[in-house]
């Protein structure tokens, strides 16, 4: 059974830092893309960082770019997020998603996030 | 970046109604474009990939169609476990933006 599993969220001040861990088991970690999204409370999800399956290309949203950093640890197969410079905007449940493939057509293959996690919330006070 | 935009932001239906949600890209994604449901407090869950394919163990009640900039899911016969938040979310291009979100309520 696939299972994502997050942690290390919680409450931090402004300007303050946190890391995000999310345990993955019951797949292949290492032949997966991983994402980070982020859900501000009553509000829609947004996506936040990437990483590739060796851990080698990473990519962020313009709002966490030069603050987040998204890494793995395929040995542990863990996925993290370094928050830092944390905002109060950027209080959510963040959670981490699997990023499956399908081949749609011999030249072509399409993308999606298939399991997710339960996500941990951050919440940044001012 | 490509903007999703659903409509409407919500809804309200009965049970067995069919219920349709539409979701319009700012510019053509081919058929990159998938759907997901969301209940509170709990993660979203895949419905639908590549505008129409269903995923494994989704009932049949839910489907997909549209391509380009224009797509649809509809549920055939609105069950009570049906009442969730819909967003779709489109992979053709980084960074893979999500829609709004349809509230379906009674």
């Amino acid at each position: 059974e696939v299972q994502l599993v997050e942690s290390g969220g919680g409450f931090v001040q402004w300007g303050g830092s946190l890391r995000l861990s999310c345990a993955a088991s019951g797949f292949t970690f290492t032949n997966y893309w991983m994402h980070w999204v982020r859900q501000a409370p009553g509000k829609g999800l947004v996506w936040v960082s990437r990483i590739n399956s060796d851990g080698s290309s990473t990519t962020y949203a313009d709002s966490v770019q030069g603050r987040f950093t998204i890494s793995r640890d395929n040995a542990r197969n863990t996925l993290y997020l370094e928050m830092n410079s944390l905002r109060v905007e950027d209080t959510a449940v963040y959670y981490c998603a699997r990023f499956a493939s399908y081949q749609t057509t011999a030249l072509q293959r399409t993308f999606f996030f298939d399991y997710w996690g339960q996500g941990t919330l951050v919440t940044v006070s001012s | 970046d490509i903007q999703l935009t659903q409509s409407p932001s919500s809804l309200s239906a009965s049970v067995g109604d069919r219920v349709s949600i539409t979701c319009r890209a700012s510019q053509s994604i081919s058929r990159f474009l998938n759907w997901y449901q969301q209940k509170p407090g709990k993660a979203p869950k895949l419905l639908i990939y590549a505008a129409s394919s269903l995923q494994t163990g989704v009932p049949s009640r839910f489907s997909g169609s549209g391509s380009g900039t224009g797509f649809t899911l509809t549920i055939s016969s609105l069950q009570p476990e049906d009442f969730a938040t819909y967003y779709c979310q489109q992979s053709y291009s980084v960074p893979d933006s999500f829609g709004q979100g349809t509230k379906v309520e009674i």
